[in-house]
Parts: C-alpha cells; structure tokens; sequence
C-alpha cells in the first residue's frame, strides 16, 4: 500500500450504532488529519495529531472520538450519530510544520458514512 | 476574516478549449497556496502549491497558477482541457511560518468537460 489508505470506503448506520473509521498513512509523515466533506460546505478541520498528540479540536462534538496510537495510523470512533453527520469523512497526513508553514496534505480516498 | 473565495460553482468547457479557475483570498499575511483537485468518489490530489519565489508555478497534470500578490488571487490555468479532467478543483491557503496547520479552503469548483 502507497500513500494514505481508509477504511471502509462505504458505512450505513444507525443513530445508536458504534463504528470506527480507520486510516493509515505510509509516507512517514508526523501528522495527521480528520476532515469532514460536506456538500456546500468548506472542508472541515475536524481533528489534528501530531506525533501522537492531539493538537487541534475544533469544537466537535463528543460523539466524535479520535484516537491516534502511533504516527502511522488514525481511528475516528462514531457513536450515536446524528443523520446531518452523513458526510465523506477524510483523512490526511503531512510532515512538519517546522518552521517555514504549513506542508502540503496528502488524502486518503475518504469513508462515505450515511447516518440512518 | 481568513477566507478562500473560488467565484465559479460549476464551469463547463470543451474539450481542447483552455481553462482558467479563480480564486481569491482574505489571510492578512501572504500565506502559502495551494490547489487541489477532487475526481468523483476519490480523496483530494494535489496539482500544485506556492510557497515563495516565481509567482507562476507549474503542477502535475498540465496545469499552472500565478500568484498575484496585489489581486490576492491564485488562479489556476490549463491551456488545453481534456476529459478527464473533469472534476472538483478546490483552492486552499495556509500559513506561512509558525506552527498552525489550518488550512482554509474554498468551496470549489465543479469542472464539466464537453467531448
């Protein structure tokens, strides 16, 4: 596998489902991302790690619960989800900042996630 | 306010004809520029991206941008379209120094290309 990888690519669910949504990188990046896509929308910054720790939350609800165990790998557990939650949810990876800005994000092809 | 400003929803070319994708932003400081392309049911690709230096910048795919600093724009070009080109192009800006990794991104712009 190259680049950033998710599972699954399709998730129904119902409102008192639990589910998780994996992602993995293999390009050695130190960050990672979970976007929300919604039509009509801007992208979404959901979350953001960086070497393991969670350095962004913008303002998600609980019901989102990211979890990121090594720098290669991102979970976002789901539980009761709501039906405006139906959205491709994408994960991204990238190395750095350092010191001169923001890197460019790779992306994974995304979970199309429909709330039921 | 930061915001990316792509004017066009949805724009319909022939195929061979040339293309231009506007954006404009609002950052306060020159940030760094970006341009992705969506195709369907597929995560975001990346055509290109402006850091510093010459303000036209080439990407993959036969595409360019140019940076207008005084317009705060970043327009993206293609001299001649072909079909699968047909897409979901979005602009994004980020900063440039610090340890931010917020990007803001435009809504896009839907690319139809006529055979």
């Amino acid at each position: 596998e190259t680049g950033v990888t998710q599972t699954p690519r399709h998730l129904v669910m119902g409102m008192t489902n639990k589910k998780s949504l994996k992602c993995e990188q293999h390009l050695g990046h130190n960050a990672m991302y979970w976007y929300k896509q919604s039509a009509k929308k801007p992208l979404e910054l959901m979350f953001v790690y960086s070497l393991e720790e969670r350095v962004e939350n913008n303002s998600v609800p609980s019901r989102f619960s990211p979890e990121c165990p090594n720098s290669s790998h991102l979970f976002l557990h789901l539980h009761t989800l709501q039906p405006e939650d139906s959205a491709l949810y994408l994960c991204a990876s990238s190395q750095g900042p350092g010191t001169r800005g923001i890197n460019e994000q790779f992306f994974g092809p995304g979970t199309r996630l429909t709330v039921l | 306010a930061q915001s990316v400003t792509q004017p066009d929803i949805h724009i319909t070319v022939s195929e061979g004809a040339s293309l231009e994708l506007r954006c404009n932003y609002s950052y306060g400081a020159t940030p760094y520029l970006f341009w992705y392309v969506q195709s369907p049911g597929q995560g975001l690709q990346l055509l290109l991206k402006y850091f510093s230096g010459d303000t036209l910048v080439q990407g993959i795919k036969g595409f360019e941008a140019e940076f207008k600093r005084s317009q705060s724009s970043f327009n993206l070009r293609k001299p001649s379209v072909h079909w699968s080109d047909a897409a979901e192009y979005f602009c994004a800006v980020g900063p440039n120094a610090g340890n931010n990794r917020k990007l803001i991104w435009g809504l896009g712009t839907s690319l139809a290309v006529n055979p």
